[in-house]
């Protein structure tokens, strides 16, 4: 079983939706929470970071972890065309060790 | 620098030959990590570095894979005899302290 396990999908949305994109995870360690957006031919890029329990908000995003059900969401609302983009959600027990990353969601917003 | 930057962003290579990839970090970050991307794939630790320290490798596939940080902030992967399962985009990222991973755009390696 892998750290962390994250729908490949694709996903496919109009323009306009809500998006909602999750991971689960098997080690209780893990108490830093990361998404990233990855556009083809270039590196993941930090969207969101969160420590432990709660939401976090930035602007059309909002990010999810509840460690209770080792689980995390992000949420990307008003959806735009450029959020077409692979989503890759990352964790890690402490911030100098290893970062575990899902395998991506691939996301693709119609105009 | 603005950024981590990894050169070149592509790289062929003909099997058994050995290729060395670089990493600058952004200047001032201590923590140095160097993944492999499969096609499709996420990200897979191969490596990290702490200012010059080596301190996790395990993440390095074979003996032909070698990574060093002489001095703190150019980092080199070098893997030796490639192989056709090598082929991969191999990622640097680097953070400060406690922040999250900062990832230059990779080097597409393919191995003919």
């Amino acid at each position: 079983q892998k750290e962390v396990e994250q729908d490949p999908g694709p996903l496919s949305v109009p323009e306009g939706a809500i998006v909602s994109l999750n991971c689960t995870y098997s080690n209780s360690a893990f108490q830093y929470f990361m998404w990233y957006r990855q556009y083809s031919r270039k590196g993941p890029e930090l969207l969101m970071y969160t420590y432990s329990s709660g939401n976090k908000e930035d602007g059309r995003f909002t990010a999810q972890v509840d460690k209770s059900s080792k689980y995390i969401s992000l949420f990307i609302r008003d959806s735009q065309p450029s959020d077409s983009a692979t989503y890759l959600c990352a964790m890690s027990a402490n911030t100098g060790n290893q970062f575990y990353f899902g395998t991506g969601t691939s996301l693709t917003v119609i105009p | 620098g603005a950024g981590v930057s990894q050169s070149p962003r592509y790289k062929v290579a003909k099997r058994g030959q050995d290729v060395a990839l670089r990493c600058d970090p952004i200047s001032g970050h201590v923590s140095l990590f160097w993944y492999q991307q499969a096609l499709g794939q996420g990200p897979e630790f191969l490596t990290y570095f702490q200012n010059e320290a080596q301190l996790d490798k395990s993440g390095l596939p074979s003996d032909r894979f070698f990574a060093e940080r002489p001095e703190g902030s150019v980092s080199t992967l070098k893997i030796q005899r490639t192989q056709q399962e090598d082929s991969a985009v191999y990622l640097c990222a680097s953070s400060f302290r406690t922040s999250p991973l900062h990832f230059g755009n990779g080097t597409r390696l393919t191995v003919t």
